[in-house]
């Protein structure tokens, strides 16, 4: 059972370049979501999404576009990277929103530089 | 507009000494509160919650409190143990928001043998 993952651990990005953040669950979870982590900031929602299908914005969605197309994938695209894009990215996903005692897993994050 | 805030960025704790962590928030519409641990290079762990209907939640080391008049929810960890160092984020929900968390900025704790 793996849980949360997310690929690339690492990635080096120039600034204009797009690239896609994939996240992938197996555990058959509704809820799923992208937040960043910045010094300081803790860790700020940028997309959710309560099924496939359905995706809405978080606190800070400007510059990232998000699809749901199945239950398990949930990728994170960054169309033109900038370097205030610079940040720890992590996935989270959630058996159900009705369920919030029982914690969301997070993947083990990308670490994305922009240059 | 910061609704759930950590004001203390770090906190040192003597081994087998209590570790109180704080946090506060500001919207009234949050039903459930959490707490995550997290260690370097690794993705949040989920460590314990607390309904807006409770005032306490216990699972051993751990206990979360919350004041619902202050706004203000803390987590005690008797007896702290280094390996209890890392980064805790309080998060909490809003019911009438898809079920989304919002995090504080996190607060540091280490723990000295």
């Amino acid at each position: 059972n793996a849980g949360v993952t997310q690929t690339p651990k690492f990635q080096v990005l120039k600034t204009g370049q797009s690239m896609t953040l994939q996240c992938a669950q197996d555990m058959n979870h509704e809820y799923m979501s992208w937040y960043r982590q910045d010094p300081g900031m803790g860790l700020r929602l940028i997309h959710y999404s309560v099924g496939a299908g359905i995706t809405d914005q978080g606190e800070v969605p400007n510059g990232y576009n998000v699809s749901r197309s199945t239950t398990e994938d949930f990728p994170l695209r960054l169309l033109s990277a900038a370097p205030s894009q610079t940040s720890v990215y992590f996935c989270a996903s959630s058996y159900s929103v009705d369920r919030p005692n029982y914690g969301y897993t997070f993947g083990s994050g990308t670490r994305l530089t922009v240059v | 507009d910061q609704q759930v805030k950590q004001n203390s960025p770090s906190l040192s704790v003597q081994e087998g000494r209590i570790s109180i962590l704080n946090c506060d928030y500001t919207n009234s519409m949050f039903d459930y509160f959490l707490w995550y641990k997290k260690y370097p290079a690794e993705g949040p762990t989920f460590l314990i919650s607390i309904s807006s209907i409770k005032d306490k939640n216990e699972d051993g080391r751990f206990t979360v409190f919350l004041n619902k008049s202050a706004k203000h929810l803390s987590l005690h960890i008797v007896p702290s143990q280094p390996g209890d160092s890392a980064v805790y984020f309080c998060a909490a929900r809003a019911y009438n928001q898809g079920g989304k968390l919002i995090f504080g900025q996190g607060t540091e704790l280490s723990v000295k043998p």
